[in-house]
């Protein structure tokens, strides 16, 4: 079955650090980019952050840069994201997405159904 | 690059047609839109890229067309199914963005 399943998710305290897990299946993960998607409770969708097939290309957004790595297993079909330094506007809900390219980020064809990610003391 | 989706919320009937629409705040590059469908608690669909090519398995009462920065979603003749959130998204220019959505509810 084609699919993204997230995990790593939970409660965490502001200034600490957590690692998002992203398992593919179904398809050839490492023909393509990967990224992470958040929705923050009540709001729209929020690129985070993307890796080119080869982890040779990353991106960022703004909130994200210095805090945030992402990175890629193509041997396990996996994608991690460690974010360190989380704030509770970090608080969301997060999607790993498959591109359909292989570099630059275009458009995505494939969503897990995210995991959550509270910021809170 | 700013998206801008309207209306927030658009209230209609099953059978209706829905004009869901999404502005930039500038042009589009290659006209790089898509649109997706998303139910709470499931993985978000997309429906439409290239602001007017329908991705596979996508039902035909979906279209999409517009160029530069002004877009639309149309869905023919609402299913029960369809009265869920809409996004757009712009990859034309880096980096890529989302629109804020546009809910769709039963009148």
């Amino acid at each position: 079955e084609v699919q993204l399943v997230e995990s790593g998710g939970g409660l965490v305290q502001p200034g600490r650090s957590l690692r998002l897990s992203c398992a593919a299946s179904g398809f050839t993960f490492d023909n393509y980019a990967m990224n992470w998607v958040r929705q923050a409770p009540g709001k729209g969708l929020e690129w985070v952050s993307s890796i080119s097939w080869n982890s040779g290309a990353l991106g960022y957004a703004d909130s994200a840069k210095g805090r945030f790595i992402i990175s890629r297993d193509n041997a396990k079909n996996s994608l991690y994201l460690q974010m360190n330094s989380l704030r509770p506007e970090d608080t969301a809900l997060y999607y790993c997405a498959k591109d359909v390219g292989a570099t630059t980020p275009w458009y995505f064809d494939l969503w897990g159904r995210g995991t959550l990610v509270t910021v809170s003391s | 690059l700013v998206l801008t989706q309207s209306p927030g919320t658009l209230s209609l009937s099953p059978g209706e047609r829905a004009t869901l629409s999404c502005r930039a705040s500038q042009s589009v590059a290659s006209n790089y839109l898509a649109w997706y469908q998303h139910k709470p608690g499931q993985a978000p669909r997309l429906l439409i890229y290239a602001a007017s090519t329908r991705a596979t398995g996508i039902p035909d009462r979906f279209s999409g067309s517009g160029s530069g920065t002004d877009f639309t979603l149309t869905i023919s003749s609402l299913a029960p199914e369809d009265f869920v959130v809409y996004y757009c998204q712009q990859y034309g220019n880096s980096p890529q963005t989302f629109g804020q959505g546009t809910k769709l509810e039963i009148k």
